[in-house]
């Protein structure tokens, strides 16, 4: 089974921090996405990698920053955390055949205040 | 760019048969997916529809009509672990990979 695992499930932080979220899948899949949830909106896509190194912004990338120097690792960066990126943000890769498949992970909850 | 449009909220009765429409407008057309998240879970996929017509999965069923731009997810026999978010999402065909566009999501509750 593919898995996704993510660094945190909850974290609070502070307006103004610099905020690292972590992302890490097992099966080898050359693309990797971040997305925030938020009710009501459902899931908007912030960047995604399709290889290590090669980003691509999506639809909402302001106030973050993303990074892949491995494979099987996607980073978020939040350089300067404000209250609106307070989330739950989810991390997922896709890869092989399946184009149109994700594998999500399970989240993580960020409040910042 | 997309948009779409599903339901808020279906509340339904264990063992009934509740349709999630989803209509879509895109600038070209790939393929519908569809993923059911349970609270505090995951998203996971359940079905994609690239062609017209009807895919069955077990209880689940999926179906597409690229004229209407319009697609459903039927779950038949419902469950109490059916309860859950299911969303729809589209890859415009001019849209690279990393682009599917999700829709907000049906709340489904399943009632004893």
């Amino acid at each position: 089974d593919v898995k996704v695992t993510q660094s945190s499930r909850y974290l609070v932080k502070r307006t103004g921090e610099k905020v690292f979220l972590e992302c890490v899948q097992d099966m080898d899949h050359e693309n990797m996405f971040w997305y925030r949830q938020d009710p009501g909106l459902g899931l908007r896509l912030i960047y995604f990698s399709y290889d290590v190194k090669m980003k691509e912004k999506g639809d909402i990338p302001e106030g973050y920053s993303v990074s892949r120097e491995k494979k099987e690792r996607f980073s978020l960066i939040l350089e300067s955390a404000s209250t609106n990126q307070t989330s739950m943000y989810l991390c997922a890769s896709r890869g092989g055949r399946a184009l149109y498949e994700q594998y999500f992970g399970p989240g993580t909850r960020l409040t910042v205040t | 760019g997309q948009s779409l449009e599903q339901p808020s909220e279906v509340t339904a009765v264990e063992g009934a048969i509740v349709q999630i429409n989803c209509t879509y407008q895109t600038s070209g057309f790939y393929g519908l997916s569809w993923y059911q998240q349970h609270d505090g879970g995951a998203p996971t996929f359940l079905s994609y529809n690239a062609l017209d017509g009807l895919e069955e999965t077990g209880r689940f069923s999926s179906f597409l009509s690229r004229s209407d731009s319009y697609g459903y997810l039927l779950l038949q026999e419902l469950q109490m672990k059916d309860s859950a978010s299911y969303f729809c999402a589209v890859k415009g065909r001019t849209d690279s990979w990393g682009k599917f566009q999700f829709g907000a999501g049906t709340q489904v509750v399943v009632t004893p």
